[in-house]
């Protein structure tokens, strides 16, 4: 049973890069199965998909976020990053990180991170 | 990008009623279509994968159809514990989409 949990800063100044670890446990991060992606969801809005990582380090991007966000795989950590730059006040989200399988659904989630975007 | 359009946005309904949330994709996604249920303060819980199949653990209550471009989730006697936002979701293509959400409140 995978487990998923995103750690990072709750606070992020205007213009600064916003920078989120998802620790997995319970499997590897190097299974070719699993495609680990991000997801975010402002406050009292829907989800939005941002991107996810296959375990090759070959990434896919939201087209609306691409030019402002990197995700990166740490294996010897069995950790996955994001980071998303030049962040504005429309950032301000809890963000999920998730696994899934190709074509299928994202099946394992972490409990999500509010991160706030304030001076 | 696929768009994803949910309907309705919101409903309230009673115990014990069949509820039936529509979704439609702007172009094909075949069988490719999933459904979620987030109830407040948590993350998405799968509920309904390929359209039709039933995510282990899932009340034999929820229910999914459909292919191509419209699906339909049903639940097919409203318990309490299923207020929630139910989204659907497409995994045929990359971005993944999501609908943006119906709000089910129990009367």
């Amino acid at each position: 049973q995978l487990q998923l949990q995103e750690s990072g800063p709750g606070l992020v100044k205007p213009s600064e890069t916003l920078s989120l670890t998802c620790s997995v446990s319970g499997g590897s991060i190097s299974s070719t199965s699993y495609y680990w992606g991000w997801i975010r969801q402002p406050p009292g809005k829907g989800l939005e998909w941002i991107g996810s990582i296959y375990y090759s380090g070959n990434t896919y991007y939201n087209p609306s976020l691409k030019s402002r966000v990197t995700i990166s795989v740490d294996t010897s950590k069995n950790q996955f990053s994001l980071k998303l730059s030049s962040v504005t006040a429309a950032d301000t989200a809890v963000y999920y990180c998730a696994t899934y399988r190709s074509s299928e659904p994202f099946d394992y989630w972490g409990q999500g991170t509010l991160v706030t975007v304030s001076s | 990008d696929i768009q994803m359009t949910q309907s309705p946005s919101s409903l309230s309904a009673s115990v014990g009623d069949r509820v039936t949330i529509t979704c439609r994709a702007s172009q094909s996604i075949s069988s490719n279509l999933n459904w979620y249920q987030q109830k407040p303060g948590k993350a998405p819980k799968v509920l309904i994968y390929s359209a039709s199949s039933l995510q282990s653990g899932v009340p034999s209550r929820f229910s999914g159809s459909g292919s191509g471009t419209d699906f339909t989730l049903t639940i097919s006697s409203l318990q309490p514990e299923d207020l929630a936002t139910y989204y659907c979701q497409q995994s045929d293509s990359t971005p993944r989409t999501f609908g943006q959400g119906t709000k089910l409140e129990i009367k």
